[in-house]
C-alpha cells in the first residue's frame, strides 16, 4: 500500500524560503501515470492545490504550478531517494497551513490518492 | 471561470439522503472527484471520475453530474458521514487543479 509522509521544519520565517519533503514508501516515484504534488489548507479553511511534477512517460520533468503561487514554488522529484519536495521562497503568514503531500492520478479528471497525513508549517518571526 | 463552488454547509437527518453538490465551467469538460476530510485527518478520496469509488469506500457514496455542476450523494446518511466534503477537477484552462470551497456535512 503506497504511504506518503512529509517532513520538514514546523516553523519558518517571513520572508524565508519553506522547504518540505515527502518520502513515498510501498511503491516507486517512478511509477508511469502518477503526478507527485503538494496541496496546502490553512487552519480552518479549505484546500488549495499547491503544484504537480510528472516525472514519466512522454511528459517527464512535466511540472505545473498553481498561477498565484507560480513564482515562489518549485516541486522536484528524486528518485534514487524516492521522495520529492516542495519550495516556496519569500513566505509570509498567508503561507502558514497544513501541507499535505500526496499522489495526483493523471487522466482527463485527476484525482489526488492517497494523501500524506499533512504537516503544519507556521510562519512567524 | 476558474472556480468550483460549493454550498458552506449542509445537514441531513440520520438515514435520510444528501446531495453535496460542486458548480464550476470546467465541469462541462471534465468530472469532479470527491474528498471526505474528518477534523485533523487528511481528506480521503470517496469518488472518482464518472462514478468510481476506491476499494473500501462504502456504496452509499454515489457520483453524478450534469452540465456543469457536479453532485455527490450519500444514500442512508450515518454519523460517521460527518465531515467536510471538497471536490476538485481541471481548471477551465485544462492545465491546473482546483478544489472547491468544501461542504460541511452535519447529519442530525
Amino acid at each position: 500500500q503506497l504511504q506518503l509522509q512529509e517532513s520538514g521544519p514546523g516553523v519558518v520565517k517571513p520572508s524565508e524560503t519553506l522547504s518540505l519533503s515527502c518520502t513515498v514508501s510501498g511503491g516507486s516515484i517512478s511509477s508511469n501515470s502518477y503526478y507527485w504534488g503538494w496541496i496546502r489548507q490553512p487552519p480552518g479553511k479549505g484546500l488549495e492545490w499547491i503544484g504537480s511534477m510528472f516525472h514519466s512517460g512522454s511528459t517527464y520533468g512535466s511540472t505545473y504550478y498553481n498561477p498565484s503561487l507560480k513564482s515562489r514554488v518549485t516541486v522536484s522529484v528524486d528518485t534514487s531517494k524516492n521522495h520529492f519536495s516542495l519550495n516556496l521562497t519569500s513566505v509570509t503568514a498567508a503561507d502558514t497551513a497544513v501541507y499535505y503531500c500526496a499522489r495526483v492520478v493523471a487522466g482527463p479528471s485527476p484525482w489526488v490518492d492517497p494523501w500524506g497525513q499533512g504537516t503544519l508549517v507556521i510562519v512567524s518571526s | 471561470s476558474s472556480e468550483l463552488t460549493q454550498d458552506p454547509a449542509v445537514s441531513v437527518a440520520l438515514g435520510q439522503t444528501v446531495r453535496i453538490t460542486c458548480q464550476g465551467d470546467s465541469l462541462r469538460s471534465y468530472y469532479a472527484n470527491w474528498y471526505k476530510q474528518k477534523p485533523g485527518q487528511a481528506p480521503v478520496l470517496v469518488i472518482h471520475g464518472k462514478n468510481n469509488r476506491p476499494a473500501g469506500i462504502s456504496d452509499r457514496f454515489s457520483g453524478s453530474s450534469s452540465g456543469d455542476t457536479a453532485s455527490l450523494t450519500i444514500t442512508g446518511a450515518q454519523a460517521e458521514d460527518e465531515a467536510d466534503y471538497y471536490c476538485n477537477s481541471r481548471d477551465s484552462s485544462g492545465n491546473h487543479l482546483l478544489f472547491g470551497g468544501g461542504t460541511k456535512l452535519t447529519v442530525l
